[in-house]
Order: C-alpha cells, then sequence, then structure tokens
C-alpha cells in the first residue's frame, strides 16, 4: 500500500513570496489533516478535511493560508504572502474513517522563509 | 482551548536502562495516541488507548490511560539505540470533538 505522498520535499522562498504544498493520501483515506511543525515542537492542526468538506480550520491563519481538497483526494495548501514565522516542516496526513482513527504521515515539506 | 504537556522536554539514558514519558491534558478525553518520530522523519502511529485505566503493551513498551482519562505514560523497559526519537502524545478531546492536539513530544536520546 502506497503512503502519503507529499511535494516539494524542500522549499526555500522570500518574505511576501507565495508558496503551495501538494498531498495526495492513502487510497480510500476519508479524513486529510495538514500540520504545521516547528522545530522542537508537536504537529499544530491546521486544517482538517473529511472527504472535500472541511471540519474544522480554527487554527488555520486564513488572512495567508488556504487549503482546498477538490474531489475528496488530493489536497493543497498554500500560503500567501509568507512570513518568516512561517518557515516549519508542513505536515500531511490522512485516516481511513472517522476523525480520531490512526493517522499516517507523509514525509513533509520544509520550508524555510528568508 | 485544549492543552496537552508532555514532561519530560528530553531524556537521556543508557542503553538498558528505562524510560516514561508522561502526558497530561487540561480537558476529559475521548482518546489517545502516541506516535514516534525519529530524527529527521515523520511521525508515526504507534497506538491508540480508548478506555479508563486501559493498559497496552507492545513488546518492551507499556502504554497507560489514566482513570479520569486526561493523563497517559508510555513507559520503554530496557532502552535499545533503535528507540531513539521523539514520543508524540495527541487527543482528542471528549464530546466527540474532532481536532487532536498534539503534545510538544519528548525526545528520547540513548547513549550506547
Amino acid at each position: 500500500e502506497a503512503g502519503v505522498a507529499q511535494s516539494p520535499r524542500y522549499k526555500i522562498i522570500e518574505k511576501r513570496q507565495s508558496v503551495a504544498f501538494w498531498c495526495n493520501p492513502i487510497s480510500g483515506h476519508a479524513t486529510l489533516y495538514w500540520y504545521q511543525q516547528i522545530l522542537g515542537q508537536g504537529p499544530k492542526l491546521l486544517i482538517q478535511f473529511q472527504n472535500n468538506g472541511v471540519v474544522d480550520d480554527s487554527q488555520l491563519p486564513k488572512d495567508r493560508f488556504s487549503a482546498e481538497r477538490l474531489k475528496g483526494v488530493d489536497s493543497t495548501l498554500k500560503i500567501q504572502p509568507a512570513k518568516l514565522e512561517d518557515s516549519a516542516v508542513y505536515l500531511c496526513a490522512s485516516s481511513l474513517g472517522p476523525p480520531w482513527d490512526e493517522q499516517y504521515f507523509g514525509p513533509g515539506t520544509r520550508l524555510t522563509v528568508t | 482551548g485544549q492543552q496537552v504537556m508532555q514532561i519530560p522536554q528530553y531524556q537521556h539514558v543508557q542503553e538498558g536502562e528505562d524510560f516514561t514519558t508522561y502526558c497530561n491534558s487540561s480537558t476529559t478525553l475521548s482518546n489517545i495516541q502516541w506516535y514516534k518520530q525519529r530524527p529527521g522523519g515523520h511521525p508515526v502511529f504507534l497506538i491508540q488507548l480508548v478506555k479508563s485505566g486501559e493498559v497496552k503493551k507492545q513488546k518492551r513498551l507499556t502504554f497507560q490511560f489514566g482513570e479520569a482519562k486526561k493523563n497517559s505514560s508510555l513507559h520503554i523497559t530496557a532502552t535499545q539505540t533503535t528507540d531513539v526519537g521523539t514520543y508524540f502524545c495527541a487527543g482528542h478531546g471528549a464530546g466527540g470533538s474532532y481536532i487532536p492536539t498534539f503534545g510538544r513530544g519528548t525526545s528520547l536520546i540513548v547513549h550506547p
């Protein structure tokens, strides 16, 4: 079974630029999560989808971050414009059924904002 | 909002010693999950606890969920160098909350 795929793996941008991350969850997984993990901290949930509907986006900075999951499969997370404090690893995860199922994480995208 | 605290932040042990990390929530949890993240890697699911007072074992790892469902622990017996990594707990609030809250993690360093 293929795991969660993410791209790119690394991205370096200047502040005020925009960036997009892509995630393809495990086939058949209904729930998809985007997390931000700052060095030395635990993953912080940004947004959670069940199929193509948003379950929770209360911690997503909506003035600069946006995410979509068209057709209930893959998803994109965008930052526009980026700030220095957005430097982090962005992790995508998926789970088979209810949101409290075990989560399978992708390798992450390491973003550096200079 | 819900907060999940983990202690200690770091733990250095000699290979063969035991290790324990503790997870405490500010609110009652419906379940708790444990994940392991190797250096440079991504979190990998270890186990989920759901019932009050539940204890589960995986080889040298023992997981407990407190009676009040507000705390949990992970204990590793006789650590090995392969146990190196950061261990995270993640809880869902009681009442059907869908939002998983992760602790800051405990980094385990095992000296051979």
